[in-house]
């Protein structure tokens, strides 16, 4: 079955550590996206991707750094300059380009910092 | 920047009432889609409608595409307990430039 698989479920974590957050999917999409959710919050794009080696910056990108040097993986570094850390981290992917596709979503990172 | 605006924010049924939640927009848009989520889970797509007056059923659930390309609507029919969870919608254009909007969500709980 295709899907989206997000590793480790959940996460501890130093403060003052980098911690790097691991997405892989096997649907073929062009496009990768990292959001945070936040207790009773919506979902805030952190970083995406609609091609390979190019990524953009989103919403609320600072502290967060991110590479796509396959189509298959968009990991997601949460860095020490990250002030708020503790949150759930969701990746997604859709086709991207003009395709009107819905994302489908990972189950999500539970990253904790102490 | 575009926003859309999910309202209720959270809802409190009896199990067998029907639920009604929308999603209203200054901006058109091209797609409109209705997610779920369950606690410590990553959204689920529930329904897509892609065209304006569009209305899509699910089994219980049913979603329209406002005529005007500004809002949308998602119905849930006779609740049962496993419908709480957290409902979003979610906004696309065709422009593309433009990122995926979500709506805030709506918490539906369950009274037995």
């Amino acid at each position: 079955d295709g899907g989206i698989t997000q590793s480790p479920k959940y996460l501890f974590r130093k403060e003052g550590q980098n911690v790097t957050l691991s997405c892989e999917q096997n649907l073929n999409h062009d496009a990768m996206y990292w959001y945070r959710q936040d207790p009773g919050q919506g979902l805030r794009l952190i970083y995406y991707s609609q091609i390979v080696n190019d990524f953009q910056k989103g919403d609320i990108a600072e502290g967060y750094s991110v590479s796509r040097e396959k189509k298959e993986s968009f990991p997601l570094t949460v860095t020490s300059a990250q002030k708020n850390p503790t949150a759930f981290y969701l990746c997604a992917s859709n086709r991207g380009g003009n395709y009107n596709s819905p994302l489908h979503f990972g189950n999500g990172t539970r990253l904790t910092v102490t | 920047g575009q926003q859309l605006n999910q309202s209720p924010q959270s809802m409190f049924i009896q199990e067998g009432e029907d639920v009604s939640m929308n999603c209203t927009s200054s901006s058109i848009f091209n797609t409109w889609l209705w997610y779920k989520q369950e606690p410590g889970e990553g959204p689920v797509l529930l329904i897509a409608l892609y065209k304006a007056g569009e209305l899509t059923s699910n089994g219980r659930l049913t979603a329209q595409f406002g005529i005007t390309r500004k809002d949308s609507f998602l119905n849930i029919s006779a609740s049962i307990p496993s419908d709480v969870g957290i409902y979003f919608c979610a906004g696309l254009s065709l422009n593309r430039d433009d990122k995926i909007i979500f709506g805030k969500g709506t918490r539906l709980h369950i009274l037995p």
